[in-house]
């Protein structure tokens, strides 16, 4: 499975768009980009998930280079209830074969007032 | 909203005392997870399942064992508990075939062995 690297934290203010970027320099044709969000004492809960290019939902969008060995999730203007840990995880989708995903320890976001 | 439940939410036990963390699932899910994960550490995959039948150790060694003998169901056991048990549990479900294979968490087991 494709090894992610993600910068340990990031400080941002409320109203800001924040950028966090995912390193996976090995990643194979038919894995997906897929990130997770968590807050303190819950389970991580998913954000979203691409392949190539960009793609956008209500809470962020997910810019995908060419290349594909990295990825940025952005999140438009932050506010304070974003202060969560980001997982990027990369990965093939409906995997069987006994590798499974692994979170990593993620992006630490702060937002401040 | 997701429709993956735990109980206990909180467990405080004493050391050596079997105790089974209770994992369903309504949503029909196949595949199902167990994670450890300390106050703000990396969350550790230590089980899961494809579906009935089937379980598979995680990337973490673990001393707990699971079973899984209906599609809704995942317990997670610890024959004897220590304090090195002391964590956070939490368990997921995830339907490959509904495309994205987004994993639903539950709210957690936070358990203390004492």
């Amino acid at each position: 499975l494709a090894k992610t690297t993600q910068p340990i934290s990031m400080d941002s203010y409320e109203g800001q768009e924040v950028n966090i970027t995912c390193s996976h320099n090995n990643i194979a044709t038919n894995d997906y980009i897929t990130w997770y969000q968590q807050f303190p004492s819950q389970g991580p809960r998913f954000i979203i998930q691409g392949y190539k290019t960009k793609v956008t939902n209500e809470v962020a969008s997910l810019f995908i280079p060419a290349d594909r060995k990295s990825s940025t999730l952005s999140l438009p203007r932050v506010s304070l209830s974003d202060t969560a840990v980001y997982y990027c995880l990369v990965g093939p989708l409906n995997n069987n074969a006994g590798n499974m995903l692994t979170f990593g320890g993620g992006t630490r976001l702060m937002v401040k007032p | 909203e997701a429709d993956i439940y735990q109980t206990p939410r909180y467990l405080v036990i004493g050391t050596g005392k079997k105790i089974t963390l209770e994992c369903s699932q309504t949503m029909g899910h196949d595949k199902m997870y167990w994670y450890q994960q300390d106050p703000g550490m990396e969350l550790h995959l230590i089980h899961y399942s494809y579906g009935v039948n089937s379980t598979e150790k995680g990337d973490l060694s673990s001393e707990s064992t699971v079973s899984r003998i209906r599609t809704e169901h995942f317990p997670l056991t610890l024959e004897s508990a220590r304090p090195s048990h002391t964590s956070q549990y939490l368990c997921a479900s995830s339907e490959p075939a509904a495309g994205s294979d987004e994993q639903y968490f539950g709210p957690g087991t936070r358990l203390t062995v004492t």
